[in-house]
């Protein structure tokens, strides 16, 4: 059974860092790209960025490049989302999910990690 | 790049269709065969419910059902029932530096 589990909601305050998780099981996890998406309280769904895990080619929306990495470990089947200087406004659920291979569609999701930034 | 346009909500009785719509412009919609659509329940991930415009994954109803139009797209819920009242979400490639774009949300209500 595929599966993407992702690491417990953090709270943090304003300009300290964060690294959360996505680990996948039950597929090659070299061979799907990863996206994250971003859903602040109560609004709708963002595209944040996708890395491809075999070379860490990682392609961000202008909205998030340079405010956030994607990154993955293929020795643990985890890719990864981590901010140097967080942000109120990074207050939201974040979502890893899996590309699906040749598409552009989403197939697999993580159950979401909430990230709370409050002073 | 704008988020796709979609109606705020849409609602219907059980076992009536509802269509929702997702307008998009020649650089996402129009210009691809890219458009996916999301379930999403509160308090839950999004759900992969149509891809590549009209495909259905393995296991979603045929209930569900994808179709596009130049440059909008629109998903068809047909014989409506309580569990589908959801949050839909459509997508599309874009050939913008976002590559993805998502549609603004529509909250289907079944009466």
């Amino acid at each position: 059974e595929v599966q993407l589990v992702q690491s417990g909601a953090e709270v943090k305050k304003p300009g300290e860092s964060l690294r959360i998780s996505c680990k996948g099981s039950g597929y090659s996890f070299t061979s799907y790209w990863i996206t994250w998406v971003r859903q602040m309280p109560g609004k709708g769904l963002e595209w944040m960025g996708r890395i491809d895990p075999t070379d860490s080619y990682t392609n961000y929306s202008p909205s998030f490049r340079g405010h956030v990495t994607i990154s993955t470990d293929t020795a643990f089947s985890t890719a990864y989302l981590q901010w140097s200087s967080l942000e109120a406004s990074d207050t939201a659920i974040f979502y890893c999910a899996r590309l699906r291979v040749g598409g552009t569609d989403l197939d697999y999701w993580g159950q979401g990690t909430l990230v709370t930034v409050s002073s | 790049q704008s988020a796709l346009t979609q109606p705020a909500s849409v609602s219907g009785s059980p076992g009536q269709s509802i269509t929702i719509s997702c307008t998009g412009t020649s650089s996402d919609v129009g210009g691809y065969n890219s458009v996916s659509w999301y379930q999403q329940h509160p308090g839950k991930a999004p759900k992969l419910m149509i891809y590549d415009v009209s495909d259905r994954p393995s296991g979603v109803s045929n209930r569900f059902s994808g179709s596009k139009s130049g440059n909008t797209a629109s998903l068809t819920i047909s014989g409506l029932q309580a569990e589908d009242e959801a949050d839909y979400y459509c997508s599309s490639y874009t050939s913008s530096s976002t590559l993805y774009v998502f549609g603004t949300g529509t909250k289907v209500t079944v009466l």
